[in-house]
């Protein structure tokens, strides 16, 4: 079945340390997303990529990072330099020929703070 | 600035009542409307969408959706809620062609009592 792999499910982070989140997708979807879920703020957009090798920011991308280098692939980093790391991260995916699609999600990694 | 405004944290109705949540937005140029629904620690669900159209919009699980251009609305609904729609859900919209940003409101959450 076609969709989108986030891992690991659960994460901790150390003070001082940066980490990684997997999102991995088989839809052949040339555009991804990465989102912050915090409780009673919705969805807010990290970064996202159009294309390989390509990638802008979203509303609140300081203290992250992103790299495109496969189409499948599109991992967050979460930098020391993130104050407030502790969320629900949400990958998604969708086409690039027509913005009326809607997006595809991953079932998400929760981050928190050891 | 584009936003989209979902006015009730919660909504409760008893099984087989109908339900309504409500969305509003305000955008420049013609928006794509979505509905999608979240479980615990599951990513978001597609549930429908309005591109054009009829204004009365069906999805997935018997929802369904009226698009209201005066009232720059679009309201969910459907005719008998079951407990298994107890959830969390989001309006969301993306504007016009080439547009990559969704914006995604804060959230409803429904609970559907026995």
């Amino acid at each position: 079945d076609g969709g989108i792999t986030q891992s690991p499910k659960y994460l901790f982070r150390k003070e001082g340390q940066n980490v990684t989140l997997s999102c991995e997708q088989n839809l052949n979807h040339d555009a991804m997303y990465w989102y912050r879920q915090d409780p009673g703020q919705g969805l807010r957009l990290i970064y996202y990529s159009q294309i390989v090798n390509d990638f802008q920011k979203g509303d609140i991308a300081e203290g992250y990072s992103v790299s495109r280098e496969k189409k499948e692939s599109f991992p967050l980093t979460v930098t020391s330099a993130q104050k407030n790391p502790t969320a629900f991260y949400l990958c998604a995916s969708s086409t690039t020929d027509s913005s009326n699609q809607p997006q595809h999600f991953g079932d998400g990694t929760r981050l928190s703070i050891l | 600035a584009q936003s989209v405004a979902q006015p009730e944290d919660q909504v409760n109705v008893a099984e087989g009542n109908p339900l309504t949540v409500k969305c509003t937005y305000s955008v420049s140029g013609n928006p794509y409307l979505f509905w999608y629904v979240q479980y615990p620690n599951r990513g978001l669900q597609f549930l429908l969408k309005y591109i054009t159209g009829d204004n009365l919009v069906k999805g997935s699980y018997g929802f369904e959706a009226e698009f209201n251009k005066s009232q720059t609305s679009f309201h969910l609904k459907k005719p008998s809620a079951l407990v298994s729609d107890s959830a969390l859900y989001f309006c969301a919209v993306r504007v016009g062609t080439g547009g990559f940003k969704t914006i995604f409101g804060a959230g409803t959450r429904l609970f559907v009592k026995a």
